[in-house]
């Protein structure tokens, strides 16, 4: 039973295009995360979700809209795609306090 | 705000030697969680070790150890006895307890030679 499950887990796309990853806990946290690594493996917040209320929004391009339709749910959809998109989206999941749980990553390349 | 630095984008260790990973970190406030994550080739985030700001003692799990010093924002972590598959890319990481937010240091690849 995988605790945080996202999917896909690679995505190829062109330019222009949009897409979806979704994203799944079921450990009953209250918080849900999505982070974007970088080739130089930096991770950086995007997107806190508390209770499905938007906690954290980062300074992230509006052609990201994350969306959640439940506590257990976090999707993230991404319209007109650029190169520079291309990246490792993690998705993770904490308790009130806590250490975070994530899932396996999504490795997306924009052609 | 709060910011979390690894100052060793790369170290190395030799197969059973020991070797310290460094992070120093930021923050306004008293309360809140330290981590180590580390990250294989597999790209899955694995938590390592964590610890209490309000804990005095470090936390230690097997073969790895903190050295959290809290006056000086410190916290380093000893792996003892390396082993091959202890290579990756290892990540200090903060949270406040009353925050939603989990800042990570810039990384440091960690590679164990035979």
């Amino acid at each position: 039973d995988t605790a945080v499950s996202q999917t896909p887990k690679y995505l190829v796309t062109q330019m222009g295009n949009d897409k979806s990853i979704k994203c799944e806990q079921n450990l009953g946290h209250d918080t849900m995360y999505w982070y974007k690594q970088d080739s130089k493996k930096f991770l950086k917040i995007m997107f806190s979700y508390n209770n499905k209320e938007l906690i954290i929004n980062e300074t992230v391009p509006n052609r990201f809209s994350p969306k959640s339709p439940d506590k257990a749910h976090l999707n993230l959809h991404i319209n007109s795609l650029e190169l520079g998109d291309s990246a490792v989206y993690f998705c993770a999941s904490s308790p009130s306090t806590g250490y975070a749980f994530f899932g396996q990553g999504t490795r997306l390349t924009v052609v | 705000a709060q910011t979390v630095t690894q100052s060793q984008p790369e170290m190395s260790v030799q197969e059973a030697e020991t070797v310290t990973l460094s992070c120093t970190y930021d923050t306004s406030e008293s309360d809140y969680y330290l981590f180590w994550y580390k990250q294989p080739p597999s790209r899955q985030m694995i938590l390592v070790i964590r610890q209490e700001a309000y804990k005095q003692q470090n936390a230690t799990e097997n073969r790895f150890s903190v050295n959290f010093q809290k006056a000086a924002k410190s916290f380093s972590l000893k792996i003892s006895d390396s082993q091959l598959g202890d290579a990756a890319m290892y990540f200090c990481a903060l949270i406040m307890t009353s925050g939603s937010r989990l800042t990570f240091g810039e990384g440091t690849q960690l590679t164990v030679n035979p």
